[in-house]
């Protein structure tokens, strides 16, 4: 069965950095597509970051430069480091398997950025 | 990477039928057939429903259905069941290795 369990969430001051983790079981995050999805406070939800198979991440326009998405293949684990965060990245944050069709979610976890 | 536009609400009562619309331009939902919808619960993670336009995941009830034309892709959901009544947001590939949501729908099943 898969399973996705993310954690990392916290209160932060603007400014400051962050990293969330997205422990997988079930299967192997390395050779699967990965990505991160997040949703602000009673907002719509809005993709961050994807990693692929192969290693190559892209990002959206609003996190580029400030987010980095990587992985521990030992530990079967996602990450996605923040920097530099902003009242606007308050969200809860999701990691999905895939990339196109995200067929498999963690139950996210909670990043608020107090300015 | 604008988000694709979706009606904020739809709703139908028990037994008919409801679709949702999500519009978006010939670089993403009109360019690549991969688009696919979620249904979220209040609380919940969401769930996919729909990829690649129009094939369903394994579980998935067969009323729900997925199509697109141009630049908007359409889901149906016929015979509304209580349980359908939930956020639902489209999802598309935007072409350069990005992608994008719609802006979401909330079903209401009077």
């Amino acid at each position: 069965e898969v399973r996705l369990v993310e954690s990392g969430g916290d209160l932060i001051q603007s400014g400051g950095s962050l990293r969330l983790s997205c422990a997988a079981s079930g299967f192997t995050v390395s050779s699967k597509y990965m990505s991160w999805v997040r949703q602000a406070p009673g907002k719509g939800l809005e993709w961050v970051s994807v990693i692929y198979s192969g290693g190559s991440t892209f990002y959206a326009d609003s996190v580029k430069g400030r987010f980095t998405i990587s992985r521990d293949n030992s530990k079967n684990t996602l990450y996605l480091q923040m920097n530099s965060l902003r009242a606007e990245d308050t969200a809860v944050y999701y990691c999905a398997k895939g990339d196109s069709a995200l067929d498999s979610w963690g139950q996210g976890t909670l990043v608020t950025v107090s300015s | 990477q604008s988000a694709l536009t979706q009606p904020p609400s739809a709703s139908g009562s028990p037994g008919q039928s409801v679709t949702i619309s999500c519009t978006g331009t010939s670089s993403d939902v009109g360019g690549y057939n991969y688009v696919s919808w979620y249904q979220q619960h209040p609380g919940k993670a969401p769930k996919l429903m729909i990829y690649e336009v129009s094939k369903r995941p394994s579980g998935v009830p067969d009323r729900f259905s997925g199509s697109k034309s141009g630049n908007t892709a359409s889901l149906t959901v016929s015979g509304l069941q209580a349980e359908d009544e939930a956020d639902y947001y489209c999802y598309s590939y935007a072409g350069s290795n990005t992608y994008v949501f719609g802006t979401g729908t909330k079903v209401t099943v009077l």
